[in-house]
Order: structure tokens, then C-alpha cells, then sequence
């Protein structure tokens, strides 16, 4: 089946220490995004690829940054994570198209020691 | 403001019972898409329902059935018949711009359903 994953499903990373946490999809959809979630939050828009343009988000910090190798490959690299950092990282896919829903990964889970 | 507002926390049903799952939402874009996602407690993020703004019917996908009232820019999610395994946070979410758009979803805070037996 067509699908988005995400890897690892867990993650630990100590303060500080930079973390990449990867994306790939078999949909061959032409975006990919980065969602963050915090406990008991709402999934948060960290940024988007459309193809090979980045859109990062306003409000996202710069220690947040995204690489796009290929269509089908996304990866999130937090330089220096801080305790605040750790959430569930959602990648999620969609066409451009009118109506098309966003396909998510399972998330990766990061903790912060 | 919020451009999406759920203002149920959390809901307790019973098995077999329809549940209507509030969602508002707040654009001054005329064209916009709507959707709602569940999230079991493993944490993916499941597509369940899809409404856009020019659509003249209300959207219906098995079980669920969207009732979108654009006047009163409401998108309130109905679950007919109700099972053990509805129960999950829902998340209401919005993109605005015209179809086609590559925005991500701005989503509401979420209503964590409890189906009891």
C-alpha cells in the first residue's frame, strides 16, 4: 500500500544534541510537511516542501530546518533541541489538487533528556 | 483569533449513539477547505471527511456525514451509529486559499470522544 512513514516511531536525543528525523512516501505527492505536536495540543505547521521550495513558517524557530534529497524523501534536523522541543514530529503528503486531504506518517515521538 | 475553534474538550457517548463534534471557523478568504482527522491514542493522524466552501452538498464519507453551515461558518462532524472504536481525539482543521493551494492545516484544539458500552 501507498503510504507515508515515518522513522523512528520513537526517538531520544539528549539537550543539545542534534537530532534528523526522517520521512519518505510511496504516494508520489508533490508536497511534504512538517507538523509539531505537544502533548494534548494541536498538530502545529512547522514548514512545507512544494517540489523543491521550502516555506517555512513565521513563527518557526531556526534551530528547526528541513532537507528535500529527492520526491520521495523529507527529514527534520533540530540543531540544538532544548526540553521544550520534545513532541510528536507528524510528516504528512498531499497533491496539489483542489480538495486533497493531507496523508500523515505515524510520527516520530522525540524525548528530550 | 482562533481560526478554528472546538469548544468540546471532551464528550462521553454511548455505544450506538450519534455524536455531533462541534467546529467553527474563522476566514475572510472566500475559498477554503475543511476537514476533520481522527487520532487514536497511538497517535496517526487518520483523514476522515472532506468540505469545501463552494460545495453545495453537505460532505458524507460511510459513517460520517459533515454539517457544514457557511452563514454560520460552522463544520460540525456527525457520527451515526456510534462504535467502541470511534473513541480518539478529532481534530477539526482548515486550509484557506483556492483548491490547489500547497498551505499546510491550521487545526483546532481538538475533542476527545469516550464511546462507552
Amino acid at each position: 500500500d501507498a503510504m507515508v512513514i515515518q522513522n523512528p516511531r520513537y526517538q531520544v536525543t539528549q539537550f543539545g544534541k542534534p537530532v534528523t528525523l526522517s520521512c519518505s512516501q510511496t504516494l508520489n505527492h508533490n508536497v511534504m510537511y512538517w507538523y509539531q505536536q505537544k502533548s494534548s495540543q494541536a498538530p502545529k505547521l512547522l514548514f512545507h516542501y512544494y517540489d523543491k521550495d521550502f516555506n517555512n513558517e513565521a513563527d518557526t524557530p531556526d534551530n528547526f530546518q528541513s532537507r528535500r534529497p529527492n520526491t520521495s524523501f523529507c527529514f527534520l534536523d533540530i540543531r540544538s533541541p532544548g526540553l521544550g522541543d520534545a513532541a510528536m514530529y507528524l510528516c504528512a503528503t498531499s497533491r496539489v489538487a483542489g480538495g486533497q486531504p493531507q496523508h500523515f506518517g505515524d510520527g516520530t515521538r522525540l524525548s528530550i533528556l | 483569533a482562533q481560526k478554528i475553534t472546538q469548544t468540546q474538550p471532551g464528550m462521553f457517548v454511548q455505544e450506538k449513539e450519534a455524536v455531533t463534534l462541534d467546529c467553527t471557523y474563522d476566514t475572510s478568504d472566500p475559498s477554503y477547505g475543511l476537514f476533520w482527522y481522527k487520532q487514536p491514542s497511538s497517535g496517526e493522524m487518520i483523514f476522515l471527511i472532506y468540505q469545501g466552501s463552494y460545495d453545495q452538498q453537505n460532505a458524507t464519507e460511510g459513517r460520517y456525514s459533515l454539517n457544514f453551515q457557511k452563514a454560520r461558518k460552522s463544520a460540525n462532524l456527525v457520527i451515526s451509529a456510534s462504535q467502541l472504536g470511534d473513541s480518539a481525539m478529532y481534530f477539526c482543521a482548515m486550509r484557506e486559499g483556492a483548491g490547489g493551494g500547497a498551505d499546510g492545516l491550521t487545526f483546532g484544539k481538538g475533542t476527545h470522544l469516550i464511546i462507552q458500552p
